[in-house]
């Protein structure tokens, strides 16, 4: 029953290499988001889309590429992997895109760059 | 440009006495507030929110939040500490960026409980 689900959980890879994370919801929300939780917790948002459509874009490099193939999934493909991308992604969602509304969080993709 | 400043990175409490987790905040317009918690290895959890009204809000495990608005502050606090609260806990703003509400998150706290 799991509401927002990452894969996978943990993710170790070379300098250079192209990996993807993908993320799913069941809670029939309409928004999703991807962050980027740094070493020392500092929680940055990356992207949001709303039924499919890119909404936001917050200053990432072109390597990540975000893809809604659905509104229930938002996948983050990363190409030419860095030592500085080591962190820990989450994906998340919100019923829509209001203010007053909270989100959901996923239990985070573990990156590590060897 | 909107901010949230959490000026604690550490909070240590014992159990049973009060905790307070302090949080200040700017943004154009009305404030839109929030709290996390994070537990090791978890993702964040909503606590409970600020949009109007009442400038105590209640949420869960017990939590509750004032809101200040002269002060720009959306204190967290809980009559009675537990163990289990021990965890990392984020405040969050949302504040407009062109036509969409961009989340704020500040650094986060860490709170510790100590039995």
């Amino acid at each position: 029953d799991t509401a927002v689900s990452q894969t996978p959980k943990y993710l170790v890879t070379q300098m250079g290499n192209d990996k993807s994370i993908k993320c799913e919801q069941n809670l029939g929300h309409d928004t999703m988001y991807w962050y980027k939780q740094d070493s020392k917790k500092f929680l940055k948002i990356m992207f949001s889309y709303n039924n499919k459509e890119l909404i936001i874009n917050e200053t990432v490099p072109n390597r990540f590429s975000p893809k809604s193939p659905d509104k229930a999934h938002l996948n983050l493909h990363i190409n030419s992997l860095e030592l500085g991308d080591s962190a820990v992604y989450f994906c998340a969602s919100s019923q829509d895109t209001g203010r007053n509304q909270p989100q959901h969080f996923g239990d985070g993709t573990r990156l590590s760059i060897l | 440009a909107q901010s949230v400043a959490q000026p604690e990175d550490q909070v240590n409490v014992a159990e049973g006495n009060p905790l307070t987790v302090k949080c200040t905040y700017s943004v154009s317009g009305n404030p839109y507030l929030f709290w996390y918690v994070q537990y090791p290895n978890r993702g964040l959890q909503f606590l409970l929110k600020y949009i109007t009204g009442d400038n105590l809000v209640k949420g869960s495990y017990g939590f509750e939040a004032e809101f200040n608005k002269s002060q720009t502050s959306f204190h967290l606090k809980k009559p009675s500490a537990l163990v289990s609260d021990s965890a990392l806990y984020f405040c969050a703003v949302r504040g407009q960026s062109g036509g969409s509400y961009i989340p704020t998150f500040g650094r986060g706290t860490s709170l510790i409980v100590h039995p």
